[in-house]
C-alpha cells in the first residue's frame, strides 16, 4: 500500500515563526504536491515538485517555499507564519501524469497560527 | 486552466436516503475522478471514469461520466453514518500530474 506520512497532525505556532511541514512517501513517486484546504475553497495547490531539487509554483505560492532534497521527502516552509495561514495542509504524491495515476494523500496537518 | 463547479456545497441527509452531487467543467475532460475525505484524514480516490457515458460503481457509490464530457455525477444510495465526509471531484491530471479539484460537497448523515 502507498503510504504518505506527514510529520504532525496538529501544530500551533505564533505569528512570525518559521514553520516546517514535512511529508514522506514510500512509493518512489516522482511528483509530490502541497495543498491547503479551507472550508468552501476546496484544495488549492501551493507548490509541487516533479524531481529532486525541482519545484514549481502552484496557484497560491505566496508566503510559502518548499524543499525537496530527497525523492521521498517534500517539505513546506512558512518563512514567517501569519494568521491567514491557519489551515489544513495536505501533502500528496503520484507516480506520473498518465490518467490512471491517482494522487495519494497524507492525513493532513492542521496548522493554527496565533 | 480548468474551472470546476461542484454542487451542492453541503447536504444534511437522513440515514437510508439516496443522495446525488455533481460537478461541471468549463472544458471537455477525458477523465473524471471522485475522492472522499473522511473527517481528520486525507482524500482517497473512490472512482475514476475514463469514457463519456461511463457508469461505474464502488459499493453503494455510483459515478457517471456525462455524455457532454463536461460533467460528472456521484450518487450514494442508502446512506449510512460512515458516508459522512467531504466528496471532491477532479479532472484529468496535467503533464505534471497536477489535479484541479472542485470545492467539495460536505455530507452529514443523521440517524
Amino acid at each position: 500500500d502507498v503510504k504518505v506520512t506527514q510529520s504532525s497532525r496538529y501544530l500551533v505556532k505564533r505569528t512570525g515563526e518559521k514553520v516546517f511541514l514535512e511529508c514522506v512517501q514510500d512509493m518512489d513517486h516522482e511528483n509530490m504536491f502541497w495543498y491547503r484546504q479551507d472550508p468552501g475553497l476546496g484544495l488549492r495547490l501551493i507548490y509541487f515538485s516533479y524531481d529532486v531539487k525541482m519545484k514549481e509554483k502552484g496557484d497560491i505560492p505566496e508566503g510559502y517555499s518548499v524543499s525537496r532534497e530527497k525523492k521521498e521527502r517534500f517539505s513546506l516552509i512558512l518563512e514567517s507564519a501569519s494568521t491567514n495561514q491557519t489551515s489544513m495542509y495536505l501533502c500528496a504524491s503520484t507516480g506520473g501524469a498518465i490518467s490512471t495515476d491517482t494522487q495519494y494523500f497524507g492525513p493532513g496537518t492542521r496548522l493554527t497560527v496565533l | 486552466g480548468q474551472q470546476l463547479n461542484q454542487s451542492p456545497q453541503s447536504m444534511f441527509i437522513q440515514e437510508g436516503e439516496d443522495v446525488s452531487m455533481n460537478c461541471t467543467s468549463s472544458s471537455i475532460f477525458n477523465t473524471w475522478l471522485w475522492y472522499k475525505q473522511d473527517p481528520g484524514e486525507g482524500p482517497v480516490l473512490l472512482i475514476a471514469l475514463y469514457k463519456a457515458g461511463e457508469l461505474t460503481s464502488n459499493g453503494r457509490l455510483t459515478a457517471q461520466f456525462g455524455i457532454t464530457r463536461k460533467d460528472s455525477f456521484l450518487n450514494i444510495s442508502a446512506s449510512i453514518p460512515s458516508d459522512v465526509g467531504i466528496y471532491f471531484c477532479a479532472g484529468p491530471p496535467d503533464s505534471w500530474g497536477k489535479l484541479q479539484f472542485g470545492a467539495g460537497t460536505q455530507v452529514v448523515v443523521t440517524p
